[in-house]
């Protein structure tokens, strides 16, 4: 069964930083992209980010670009998302999802959603 | 970037309906489109891959269509479990992977 668990939740003051991880099992985590979406409370579907298979190829939304930097560790079948220079927009669920295909979504799998909150 | 406009914005409906939901996007996407479900509290489902297939598990009421810039998601005979939120994506390999702003699927 494919699983995907994100932790790392937190409060975090404006311009601090915080580190999400998002833990898989039961498929080959080194043949995927992975991506991380989030959701503003009462909001939608934001893409944040995406790493391909391999690592070398990773990719940004214009929102994030700069502050957050996106990284896997495949021996540990585990994505990260090391966030800084954090907003008050920033907060939301963060989801870690697998990308069907390499190049693009769909995202077929997804965890549960990890919760930052950026608040002085 | 490519932009997803989809309608309505909510939609209210009984058990055994057939809604159908649209999405539009600002550019040619051939049939790169995605729509996922969302119930709250919940992460989002995969319902629909490149326009109009269904991932394993996904009942056959639902159903997609369309290409270019036109998009439906259409379910049939609705069923309680149904009634969430429902957002469409653009699947091409150009990101950034925009996400419609979701259609409210009320009973």
């Amino acid at each position: 069964e494919v699983q995907l668990v994100e932790s790392g939740e937190g409060l975090v003051k404006p311009g601090g930083s915080l580190r999400l991880s998002c833990t898989t099992s039961g498929f080959t985590f080194s043949s995927y992209t992975m991506t991380w979406v989030r959701q503003a409370p009462g909001k939608g579907l934001e893409w944040v980010s995406s790493i391909k298979s391999g690592g070398n190829d990773v990719f940004y939304a214009d929102s994030v670009r700069g502050r957050f930097t996106v990284s896997r560790d495949d021996a540990r079948d585990s994505l990260y998302l090391h966030m800084s220079g954090l907003r008050g927009e920033d907060t939301a669920i963060y989801f870690c999802a697998r990308n069907r295909y390499d190049d693009s979504p769909p995202f077929d799998y997804w965890g549960q959603g990890t919760l930052v909150t950026v608040s002085s | 970037d490519i932009q997803l406009t989809q309608s309505p914005s909510s939609v209210s409906a009984s058990v055994g309906d057939r809604v159908t939901i649209t999405c539009r996007a600002s550019q040619d996407i051939s049939s790169w489109l995605a729509w996922y479900q969302q119930k709250p509290g919940k992460a989002p489902r995969l319902l629909i891959f490149s326009a109009s297939n269904l991932p394993s598990g996904v009942p056959s009421r639902f159903s997609g269509s369309g290409s270019g810039t036109h998009f439906t998601l259409t379910i049939n005979s609705l069923q309680p479990e149904d009634f969430a939120t429902y957002y469409c994506q653009q699947t091409t390999n150009y990101p950034p992977y925009t996400f419609g702003r979701g259609t409210s699927l009320e009973i």
